[in-house]
């Protein structure tokens, strides 16, 4: 089955403590993304990658690094996560084709509170 | 660059009456429009998109879209909405180079039995 998949699913920590939330796709898509949600705001993109070690920011990238070693895999990392980054966070694949947008296909979201 | 607005932070409506959820975008040029579905708990879901031709498209679960350049809109409609239907809509717009949608801040729908 073509899936996103994201673990944890809930997750609750406390301030300063590292943390990575784990992304992963089994559609051999090349653009990936992590999103998060907050009520009132909508989605938010924090950052995004184009392909195997290609990386870029979004909107709203701080506090948050990623990799991309792998083409399925797109780890999110809060290194000293703080409680304003406690939010709903969502992981989204799609293929990149460069002459149109394409669906994204989302996990079923992480949600994070930081104490 | 382009932006998305949903007038809209919630809709009531009642089972087995018609909806329309309003969409505004902002860009020069046609852009990519899309809609998503997120229901409780769970990601977000491709309802329909359109990138050019007909302007009404369909989508699955009976939704449909109407693109209005005139307008700058593209509002989605349900002619009979179902219990099941209650969820958080996005209404997303790509333009430019970058392959990226913008998503809307979301309209929630209520349905009352």
């Amino acid at each position: 089955e073509a899936q996103v998949t994201q673990n944890p699913r809930y997750l609750i920590t406390v301030t300063g403590k590292k943390l990575t939330v784990t992304c992963s796709q089994n559609m051999n898509h090349e653009y990936m993304s992590w999103y998060r949600q907050d009520p009132g705001l909508g989605l938010r993109q924090i950052y995004y990658s184009m392909n195997v070690e290609v990386t870029d920011k979004g909107d709203v990238p701080e506090g948050y690094k990623v990799s991309r070693k792998e083409k399925r895999n797109f780890p999110l990392i809060l290194e000293s996560p703080s409680p304003n980054q406690t939010s709903l966070y969502f992981c989204a694949s799609s293929y990149r084709r460069s002459t149109t947008y394409n669906e994204q296909f989302f996990g079923p979201g992480t949600r994070l509170t930081v104490l | 660059a382009q932006s998305v607005t949903q007038p809209d932070i919630h809709i009531t409506v009642s089972e087995g009456a018609s909806l329309e959820l309003r969409c505004n975008y902002s860009y020069g040029a046609t852009p990519y429009l899309f809609w998503y579905v997120q229901s409780p708990g769970q990601g977000l879901q491709l309802l329909l998109k359109y990138f050019s031709g007909d302007t009404l498209v369909q989508g699955i679960k009976g939704f449909e879209a109407e693109f209005k350049r005139s307008q700058s809109s593209f509002n989605l409609r349900k002619p009979s909405v179902h219990w099941s239907d209650a969820a958080e809509y996005f209404c997303a717009v790509g333009a430019g180079g970058s392959y990226i949608p913008t998503f809307g801040r979301g309209t929630s729908l209520i349905v009352h039995p």
